[in-house]
């Protein structure tokens, strides 16, 4: 089945502790993205990725890597969690720019 | 610079009604244009798109037109069942970045 795993669905963490989130697709797309949702402000674009080591800033890229050494994997990397990255959390990948995003089922994470 | 905007939730509708869910946009240029719906604790589902001015893009009984002339992507369906009910999302696909740009999502509730 074609789809975008993330790893995990729920996270609680304490401010300052490094976590990582998985992203993995299984359709060799090129295009991989993370959002997060804020009810309000709808989904904003953290990073996003072109290709194998191409990645680059979106909208709210404060706070948090990325890295693309594989087509298929795309983690997110909070370094020192603050509570204001509380947020529901999305990893979408694409064919190309027309085709629509896959997006996964989404990782819930609070950081107290 | 570019935007989406929707209007505000929630819909409420009684099922077999007709729907009606407006979507503007600002961009330079001409994006693709996205629908995309959310059902309670799930990730974005790709519903529809346009990536052309005039194209109609259809799926499950919901469509939409780009109109290049209002900058409209409005989403349409005839005759709503209990099972719509979920938060829709409009979106634009910037050509130039792997951006997309998301309205705030507008929360449809269908009763029997």
């Amino acid at each position: 089945e074609a789809q975008v795993t993330q790893n995990p669905r729920y996270l609680i963490t304490v401010t300052g502790k490094k976590l990582t989130v998985t992203c993995s697709q299984n359709m060799n797309h090129e295009y991989m993205s993370w959002y997060r949702q804020d009810p309000g402000l709808g989904l904003r674009q953290i990073y996003y990725s072109m290709n194998v080591e191409v990645t680059d800033k979106g909208d709210v890229p404060e706070g948090y890597k990325v890295s693309r050494k594989e087509k298929r994997n795309f983690p997110l990397i909070l370094e020192s969690p603050s509570p204001n990255q509380t947020s529901l959390y999305f990893c979408a990948s694409s064919r190309d720019r027309d085709y629509g995003y896959t997006f996964g089922s989404g990782t819930r994470l609070t950081v107290v | 610079g570019n935007s989406v905007t929707q209007m505000e939730g929630p819909v409420t509708l009684s099922e077999e009604a007709f729907l009606t869910i407006n979507c503007t946009y600002t961009a330079t240029g001409y994006p693709s244009l996205f629908w995309y719906v959310q059902y309670p604790g799930e990730g974005l589902q790709l519903l529809l798109k346009a990536t052309k001015a005039d194209d109609k893009g259809s799926n499950k009984g919901f469509e939409a037109t780009y109109r290049k002339e209002t900058t409209s992507f409005h989403l349409e369906k005839g005759s709503v069942q209990v099972s719509d009910s979920a938060v829709y999302f409009c979106a634009q696909g910037r050509r130039d970045t792997d951006k997309l740009i998301f309205g705030t999502g507008t929360r449809l509730q269908v009763f029997p």
